[in-house]
């Protein structure tokens, strides 16, 4: 089965710096990769998704990248503020075309800023 | 528009005991996910249906565990008998699965604890 690594499971940055959060996943047929925003007492939220027909997609201060051939993807927030203080998870699934498949996700950043 | 609605958000009770926690997915949805978030394990994948029918119960821990999805708008997971090491937050989520369309929303979460 699909296992996705996340690194690093802490991450302090001064407020209005970038952060950078890396995953590699091990199954080459995955070709959906979301990522979540966790805060406290609450459930997941995805922030950003990207599949695996593009390289980069955007949403503000929000950035993800995938490289399929080194199976790797990164998720990077520039200008970071107090309210991005949370447990950002990455996840991969694959679509077959049947309908959904469950998520395999990351153990977890938790990104800290630093007013 | 409601979101992922689970039921209870909080459960004590004590080892032995049966426990069913509830979940109705975004009205339209055709996927429903549950998944458990630990501290040693992260999130993981329990179960997930498609239409109403079960695709993968892989993830299920053990013959203790029990899910069901009697209709499009309702799911229960049951624990029968629960141990302490059940205690987690159970998540369910759903998405529009057909159509290549995958985003997850997840509810808020029960918080298990088995005494």
């Amino acid at each position: 089965g699909e296992n996705v690594e996340q690194h690093p499971s802490t991450l302090s940055v001064q407020e209005g710096d970038s952060a950078v959060i890396k995953c590699t996943y091990s199954d080459s047929a995955s070709n959906y990769f979301p990522w979540y925003k966790q805060e406290l007492g609450k459930g997941p939220q995805l922030i950003i998704d990207i599949r695996s027909n593009v390289g980069e997609k955007k949403d503000q201060r929000i950035a993800v990248t995938l490289n399929k051939t080194a199976k790797h993807f990164s998720l990077h927030i520039t200008e970071t503020q107090p309210e991005d203080s949370a447990v950002y998870f990455c996840a991969a699934s694959m679509y077959s075309g049947g309908g959904a498949d469950g998520l395999t996700f990351g153990k977890g950043t938790h990104l800290i800023i630093q007013p | 528009d409601a979101g992922v609605i689970q039921s209870p958000r909080h459960e004590v009770t004590e080892m032995g005991q049966e426990v069913t926690l509830r979940c109705k997915p975004i009205s339209g949805h055709n996927s429903l996910f549950w998944y458990r978030q630990t501290m040693m394990r992260g999130l993981e994948l329990l179960i997930y249906f498609n239409n109403n029918v079960p695709i993968d119960d892989s993830g299920m821990p053990e013959d203790r565990f029990s899910a069901k999805m009697p209709n499009a708008s309702f799911s229960t997971l049951k624990i029968q008998p629960s141990e302490p090491r059940d205690s987690a937050v159970y998540f369910c989520a759903s998405s529009l699965g057909a159509g290549g369309l995958k985003t997850q929303y997840f509810g808020p979460g029960t918080r298990l604890l088995v005494l």
